[in-house]
């Protein structure tokens, strides 16, 4: 049984651009949500995802967005990068039933030079 | 407003003494408690969480966490601390009383076993 999976592994991208992250939930889980952890922080809360529909967003910008897809997998875009959106960026799976437990993928590191 | 927060930045212990991380929260209905682990270049593993009932939660890898409504803590303990548990660890917590299923995390502690 696969766990969360997360595609790009590392990304170094330029102020102003725009960047995709994917992330594949755990077999079986309904639910995905995005976090961002700085450097020596925690992660925060960015947005989460159940039926195709952003269900809880937390302060983050517009230029945060993101889009769930019928076999539930995710996409997190962030567009006009700023040096200070460097930061590994987390997803976690969970069933819509039974929130309580949220499964980590390994992370996108995004650099933004 | 939501938050947890992890008193030390940093825990040393002796590998065969007994550990304890600290958390201490902040909602404004019941809590839903949890501990999660980060090795290096890891994403966050799941350890324990307290929804209801007993105050004593046993999770993973031996750890265990007293929830403790009065001095309003959640502190994470291990018998006997392992040079393998040297990790970050993050309390996080979620209202009870909001909808929706985010989690607040505290900024870390991190943990060094020595052998």
């Amino acid at each position: 049984d696969a766990g969360v999976t997360q595609s790009p592994t590392h990304l170094i991208k330029t102020r102003g651009q725009q960047v995709t992250l994917r992330c594949s939930p755990k077999s079986g889980h309904d639910t995905v949500s995005w976090y961002q952890q700085a450097l020596g922080q925690g992660p925060q809360f960015i947005f989460q995802y159940y039926e195709e529909e952003e269900r809880q967003r937390g302060n983050f910008p517009d230029r945060f967005s993101g889009h769930q897809f019928p076999n539930y997998s995710s996409e997190l875009n962030v567009n006009a990068l700023l040096l200070g959106d460097s930061a590994l960026y987390l997803c976690a799976s969970s069933l819509s039933y039974s929130p309580y437990e949220q499964y980590f993928g390994p992370g996108t590191r995004l650099t933004v030079t | 407003a939501q938050s947890v927060a992890q008193p030390e930045d940093q825990v040393n212990v002796a590998e065969g003494n007994p550990l304890t991380v600290k958390c201490t929260y902040s909602v404004s209905g019941n809590p839903y408690l949890f501990w999660y682990v980060q090795y290096p270049n890891r994403g966050l593993q799941f350890l324990l969480k307290y929804i209801t009932g007993d105050n004593l939660v046993k999770g993973s890898y031996g750890f265990e966490a007293e929830f403790n409504k009065s001095q309003t803590s959640f502190h994470l303990k291990k018998p006997s601390a392992l040079v393998s548990d040297s990790a970050l660890y993050f309390c996080a917590v979620r209202d009870g009383g909001q909808a929706g299923t985010a989690l607040i995390f505290g900024k870390g502690t991190t943990l060094s076993v020595s052998s």
